[in-house]
């Protein structure tokens, strides 16, 4: 593993399905984040972790849920899938004790299909 | 509320300059940030400013005026690669990103 894993790269998911997405990373950063990216519009910031055992909501977190129990994993689960939740999304994670926190570093991204 | 803006869509020709725009307003300034997004891939950060004035790093200049809310990424020197999507993100008070649309760079030979 170097950098961010994610999985799966893409899934196609019916309606009220439980789905959740893995996000791997091997950097030692503390911080790590999940977005999501529709056609038109910036990304968007779904749930957040600054630390291992912490985890915060961002712009768009209804439906969705994360845990950090650890450094290197933090997954997000859609709980029952709607077709609003049909995007691409990312995983990114930060070292946040350096000057420019926002220098992120993304996974290659899943791509969600819900129908 | 929070705004970022940039233009959707650009043009270019290889070998030439092109300047990117972006403007915003947010709670807060904590540093300005460029990605580069090539189609059907992840973002990759480009540049990072929190003080006005100009960055360069190759090819690729940012600049920040923090009192009139604006930035820029230049390109120079334009290739084909240069094709994407570019990304302006403002670090806001609470240290989150706020994220522009993009300005999706199109490269004519």
């Amino acid at each position: 593993i170097a950098g961010i894993t994610q999985a799966p790269t893409s899934q196609i998911l019916a309606a009220g399905r439980r789905m959740t997405l893995r996000c791997t990373q091997d950097m030692r950063h503390n911080a790590m984040y999940w977005y999501r990216q529709d056609l038109g519009l910036g990304l968007r910031l779904i749930h957040y972790s600054n630390t291992a055992g912490t985890t915060g909501k961002g712009e768009v977190p209804d439906g969705y849920s994360v845990s950090r129990a650890n450094t290197d994993d933090f997954p997000l689960t859609l709980a029952s899938a709607v077709p609003s939740q049909t995007s691409v999304y990312f995983c990114a994670s930060s070292d946040s004790s350096r000057g420019s926190a926002g220098e992120l570093f993304f996974g290659e991204g899943s791509r969600l299909t819900v129908l | 509320g929070q705004n970022i803006d940039q233009p959707t869509e650009m043009t270019a020709t290889e070998g030439a300059i092109v300047q990117i725009n972006c403007t915003y307003q947010t709670s807060g300034f904590n540093g300005l940030f460029w990605y580069q997004q090539h189609a059907g891939e992840a973002p990759t950060f480009l540049s990072y400013n929190v003080l006005d004035g100009l960055e360069e790093k190759g090819r690729f200049s940012s600049f920040l005026s923090r009192s009139k809310g604006y930035s820029y990424l230049l390109l120079k020197e334009l290739q084909m690669k240069d094709s994407a999507s570019y990304l302006c993100a403002v670090m806001d008070s609470n240290y989150q990103l706020i994220w522009g649309a993009g300005t999706k760079l199109i490269i004519k030979p």
